[in-house]
């Protein structure tokens, strides 16, 4: 299976300031990763397919970079909404598999 | 617009069973796949399976096979998961899910709780 490791495994922010998160696979999932947001009590919600590929109706403040096994995800200007927990996911082979997320609290 | 309408909470006892229900809407039924997924509390996320509601077709992650058994309702537009044999390792938040190359569209999770 395919491993996703998530980095840090908590990160501290500032509003307004611009923060990435880290993603690695165990191996190469070309750009079959995709980014989620979770806050409490709520389903997943997809922010980023493929990589860098944006969603409609997420802020543009949302991005993503990567492919292989290196991925980003990046807030540009960080609100107080996006306090929540963020996990990466491949869809390149099977079984799908999850990081185990970055949750991002206030500094 | 798409939704994914989730049965509700489940109480059951060790060694019984349970059948989760996805009612499907806002768009046809057949087209997409459909993924579950669960979240024991306060964890991250298991992909447990998928099945192809236009032919049944059923994928599953090796670690579910015995635990998990997925089927559709096409008539109903309906996808059900049946959790077998439930020990407290299968106390959980379960999501389906409908991803496609546009997106991705997840019910609002139903939560199974397993107690004496």
């Amino acid at each position: 299976d395919v491993v996703l490791t998530q980095s840090p495994a908590t990160l501290s922010v500032t509003p307004g300031e611009r923060i990435s998160l880290s993603c690695r696979a165990s191996e190469s999932v070309d750009t079959y990763l995709h980014w989620y947001q979770q806050k409490p009590n709520e389903s997943p919600r997809l922010l980023i397919k493929y990589a860098s590929q944006s969603i409609s109706g997420i802020p543009s403040r949302f991005s993503g970079s990567g492919s292989g096994t290196d991925f980003t995800l990046s807030i540009n200007g960080v609100e107080l909404e996006d306090l929540s927990i963020y996990y990466c996911q491949q869809g390149n082979s099977l079984p799908y598999t999850f990081g185990a997320g970055t949750k991002l609290e206030l500094k | 617009q798409v939704n994914l309408l989730q049965s509700g909470a489940a109480l059951v006892k060790p060694g019984a069973s349970v059948k989760l229900s996805c009612k499907a809407s806002g768009y046809t039924f057949t087209d997409y796949y459909i993924h579950w997924v669960k979240q024991s509390h306060g964890k991250s996320l298991e992909w447990i399976g998928y099945i192809n509601p236009n032919s049944g077709y059923t994928n599953y992650n090796e670690k579910f096979k015995s635990k998990a058994t997925l089927t559709v309702d096409k008539s109903t537009n309906t996808a059900y998961m049946e959790l077998s044999r439930l020990t407290s390792e299968d106390s959980a938040t379960y999501y389906c899910t409908r991803w496609a190359t546009t997106g991705s569209y997840w019910g609002q999770g139903v939560m199974v709780t397993v107690s004496s």
